[in-house]
């Protein structure tokens, strides 16, 4: 299986602040790669998906990047709104796999 | 709009059965393979299954192999998920998954508690 691994675990951040999140593969996924959102009770949203490319009505603030192993999802700007739980996942290859998540805050 | 309505998920005792379902609307069902994903208690998603349009191609992940059944039946629009010899460690809540780059869409979810 494919091992996901993110950093941090977790953040704490300002309101206005970028935020970087990293996923790394165990091995080559090219750019077979989603983020999504988890806000607390409700079911994880698609952010990005290709590594790079906008969930529709998903706002700009958000940014994905990378390729084979290592990859980033950026907030720009970081708002209240943006608190909850970041994955990513490969699906490159069956079963899909997840990081373990990157729990954002606001400082 | 694409929804997902997932029903099924109860309290069971270990080694116990239960049939997940999964009826989907908004979108051309039988043109997309759908997955099950779980998430336990504290925990981050883990994928369980995946069918591929007609039914013919499935994907189990190495923990539910041979204790869990997917299906679908594209006439009712619906997918399901059979759960047999259930373990503690299978409690979670279970989402409904279109496996478009990934998973685009989720339903809900239903919960799922094995316990005596």
């Amino acid at each position: 299986d494919i091992q996901m691994t993110q950093s941090p675990s977790s953040l704490s951040a300002s309101v206005g602040d970028r935020v970087t999140i990293t996923c790394r593969a165990s091995q080559d996924i090219s750019t077979w790669l989603v983020w999504y959102q988890q806000k607390a009770e409700k079911a994880p949203k698609s952010l990005i998906y290709a590594a790079s490319t906008l969930q529709s009505g998903v706002t700009s603030r958000f940014s994905g990047s990378g390729s084979g192993t290592d990859f980033t999802l950026t907030i720009s700007s970081l708002q209240p709104e943006d608190v909850a739980t970041y994955y990513c996942q490969q699906y490159r290859n069956f079963p899909y796999t997840f990081g373990q998540g990157t729990k954002v805050e606001i400082k | 709009q694409v929804e997902l309505v997932e029903s099924g998920g109860a309290l069971v005792k270990p080694g116990g059965s239960l049939r997940l379902s999964c009826v989907a609307s908004g979108f051309t069902f039988s043109h997309y393979y759908m997955a099950w994903i779980r998430q336990a208690p504290g925990k981050g998603p883990e994928f369980v299954s995946c069918i591929f349009h007609s039914g013919g191609t499935v994907y189990y992940a190495d923990s539910v192999r041979g204790r869990f059944t997917i299906s679908r039946d594209n006439t009712k629009n619906s997918l399901y998920l059979q759960m047999n010899s259930l373990r503690a460690d299978d409690t979670a809540i279970y989402y409904c998954v279109r496996a478009v780059d990934g998973g685009d869409s989720w339903g809900q979810g239903t919960p799922v508690t094995v316990s005596t």
